[in-house]
């Protein structure tokens, strides 16, 4: 089953406009990670929130996380065409028992279109 | 520093036939992952692995076995191929739990 869930499934903007992602998950988290996705390329990581941290920022990134609500976007801006791409959140769940892995669980995408 | 490679990265397969999908990395990374892409579906882990020598179910297990016999090295395999694993697989590492992954550049497999 899916923990995070993106918001839109697509999203297409103008050259030079913001954009901006959601992803709502259902369990208490330690960490939520965004990553990114080029055409037939493997996820490349972009920024890493604890649950307790509500924003943080990366150059052109920043992400907000809402623990009350189970909710985390991630907001792009000024989007150059270079940043089409699809976005997937991953959250990696609290209070799993030791001796396992706190395993990502990744949603299903955003797929972001940036027009020149 | 390769990061994390994946072998083959095109496979055709009928089905009934067997592979192994290699994954290595040389971050000297504890932790390991196999997931499948199917569209509109995200990633799904299929095994993962804590460290050399263990390996453990993820949310899609059936249908494929893995080894961890080197730390640097996460074998995937499919003993008896099905369309149904028709998808992309890719494979990642984490220097912890939980951490940011590396993920290699993945395996598109075809099951006719």
């Amino acid at each position: 089953s899916q923990q995070g869930e993106e918001d839109p499934q697509a999203l297409s903007i103008q050259e030079g406009e913001n954009a901006t992602m959601n992803c709502s998950y259902k369990t208490s988290i330690n960490n939520l990670q965004w990553y990114r996705q080029n055409s037939g390329r493997g996820l490349v990581h972009l920024i890493l929130i604890r649950s307790n941290e509500r924003e943080k920022h990366s150059g052109r990134l920043r992400v907000t996380l809402d623990t009350s609500k189970k909710s985390s976007s991630l907001l792009i801006t000024a989007s150059r065409a270079a940043d089409t791409a699809s976005y997937f959140c991953a959250t990696a769940a609290r209070g799993v028992s030791s001796g396992s892995a706190r395993q990502l669980t990744f949603g299903s995408g955003t797929q972001l279109t940036v027009l020149p | 520093n390769a990061g994390v490679t994946q072998t083959p990265k095109f496979r055709v397969l009928k089905t009934g036939q067997s592979m192994t999908l290699l994954c290595a990395q040389d971050m000297n990374h504890e932790y390991m992952y196999w997931y499948r892409q199917d569209p509109g579906m995200g990633l799904r882990l299929i095994h993962y692995s804590v460290g050399e020598g263990t390996t453990a179910k993820g949310e899609v297990p059936d249908g494929y076995n893995v080894s961890r016999l080197k730390k640097q090295n996460f074998l995937l395999g499919l003993e008896s191929a099905a369309p149904s694993q028709t998808s992309v697989y890719f494979c990642a590492s984490s220097y912890l739990a939980g951490a940011e992954a590396f993920f290699g550049q993945g395996t598109r497999l075809t099951v006719v």
